[in-house]
């Protein structure tokens, strides 16, 4: 089946550390997204990659960082320096650049203890 | 700064009913729009897009664009209890100078279906 894998599902961090958080997708789409949502707040922008080897920052990068090695694979790592990170994390890819069409994961949900 | 304005709601409306779910943005060169539904604890999910003014039908969801008066709507006719979700307007931009076309989110809107 196609589509968009994240994992894991639930993730408790504690303050200080950095967690990696996967998302990978099969769809053979260019373009890949890192979204945040808090409780009753609409989704914010974290990081975006056009193709393989290229991303840019979002709305909300700071505290941040990803990398694109492969095209199917578009990690997030949340740092210490992220003062807020409990949030649902949300990745999505779209077929191109161009196309606004995003289609999602099921999201990881982070908790800092 | 580019916006997208949603009434958080609840929404409720009886089963049967029409769903009417209303979206005003801010920036006058955004030229696609788009419909999500998110259910409690879920993803988005994509259901519709719109380009141009007017009507688009799809199944038993109908968005309405009016780029004058700058606002999008959905329309659920024969609400079910299963549309019971918070449903996301987004619209495209561009970055400056840039090429890609990323989404601003408005915070949703929540419906409720009663049987």
């Amino acid at each position: 089946d196609g589509g968009i894998t994240q994992s894991p599902k639930y993730l408790f961090r504690k303050e200080g550390q950095n967690v990696t958080l996967s998302c990978e997708q099969n769809l053979n789409h260019d373009a890949m997204y890192w979204y945040r949502q808090d409780p009753g707040q609409g989704l914010r922008l974290i990081y975006y990659s056009q193709i393989v080897n290229d991303f840019q920052k979002g709305d909300i990068a700071e505290g941040y960082s990803v990398s694109r090695e492969k095209k199917e694979s578009f990690p997030l790592t949340v740092t210490s320096a992220q003062k807020n990170p409990t949030a649902f994390y949300l990745c999505a890819s779209s077929i191109s650049p161009l196309n606004n069409e995003q289609f999602f994961g099921p999201g990881t949900r982070l908790t800092v203890l | 700064q580019k916006e997208v304005e949603q009434n958080s709601g609840p929404l409720s409306v009886p089963e049967g009913a029409i769903a009417s779910l209303n979206c005003t943005y801010s920036d006058r060169g955004s030229q696609s729009f788009f419909w999500y539904r998110q259910y409690s604890g879920k993803s988005p999910e994509l259901i519709m897009f719109i380009y141009s003014n007017g009507d688009k039908e799809d199944g038993r969801f109908t968005a309405q664009l009016n780029k004058a008066s700058q606002y999008v709507s959905l329309l659920i006719r024969d609400s079910q209890p299963s549309d019971s979700a918070t449903y996301l307007c987004a619209l495209a931009i561009r970055n400056y100078g840039g090429s890609q076309g990323n989404l601003i989110f408005g915070k949703g809107t929540k419906l409720s279906v009663k049987p």
